[in-house]
């Protein structure tokens, strides 16, 4: 088993929908939580970071995070074209020497149709 | 703004070719990766470098090396480059040590590998 699993998609939605991506993991140990998002040929980016538990709200991006259940979610709200992607949930434990190393999801293919 | 470049966009190699990857990051950052990305798959992690001449295995280092002589310039070699190794190689840079200052990896536009 994986220590982070998200359904690749693809999802397909029209504008103005609300977008939701969900990751679920393994390891108790993680405790910073990311979204990454990777437009077609380009590097991944962060989009939303999450510390522990809780919710984050970022303009029309939320990020929850509920570590009793290992559970991680992205919530587009009113999509855009713009927000075709692929999106990629990423973790990493706090040990002191951790190195930064992070542990990604497969990645969502979003696509937002006009 | 951080830039982290790598040194091929598409890059068509022979089976048993040795081949170098280079990436350089400009941002004085002490961690850097490699990582490579297939469908359905997402990013495996080859390997790390924490430091100059520092490195460490990741999930996948069959049939890869690596080297970091300098502290902005981290090489992925393929010693013999064999049909499944073609991928999406990406590399990354992340500022510090404490995953507090890490969380955050800034990645290079990546470079498709095809071995024929």
């Amino acid at each position: 088993q994986k220590e982070v699993e998200q359904d690749p998609g693809p999802l397909s939605v029209p504008e103005g929908a609300i977008v939701s991506l969900n990751c679920t993991y393994s390891n108790s140990a993680f405790q910073y939580f990311m979204w990454y998002r990777q437009y077609s040929r380009k590097g991944p980016e962060l989009l939303m970071y999450t510390y522990s538990s809780g919710n984050k709200e970022d303009g029309r991006f939320t990020a929850q995070v509920d570590k009793s259940s290992k559970y991680i979610s992205l919530f587009i709200r009113d999509s855009q074209p713009s927000d075709s992607a692929t999106y990629l949930c990423a973790m990493s434990d706090a040990g002191g020497t951790s190195y930064g190393k992070l542990t990604f999801g497969q990645g969502t293919i979003l696509t937002v149709h006009p | 703004d951080v830039k982290v470049t790598q040194s091929s966009r598409y890059l068509v190699k022979r089976t048993g070719e040795k081949v170098f990857l280079e990436c350089v990051q400009d941002m004085d950052h002490e961690n850097m990766f490699w990582y490579r990305q297939d469908p359905g798959l997402g990013l495996r992690l080859i390997y790390f470098s924490y430091d100059v001449k520092m490195k460490e295995k990741g999930d996948i280092p069959e049939g890869y090396s690596v080297s970091r002589e300098k502290k902005e310039r981290f090489s992925l070699i393929l010693e013999s480059a064999s049909t499944n190794q073609t991928s999406m190689y990406l590399c990354a840079s992340s500022l510090g040590l404490l995953a507090g200052d890490s969380y955050e990896q800034y990645f290079g536009p990546g470079t498709r590998l095809t071995v024929t």
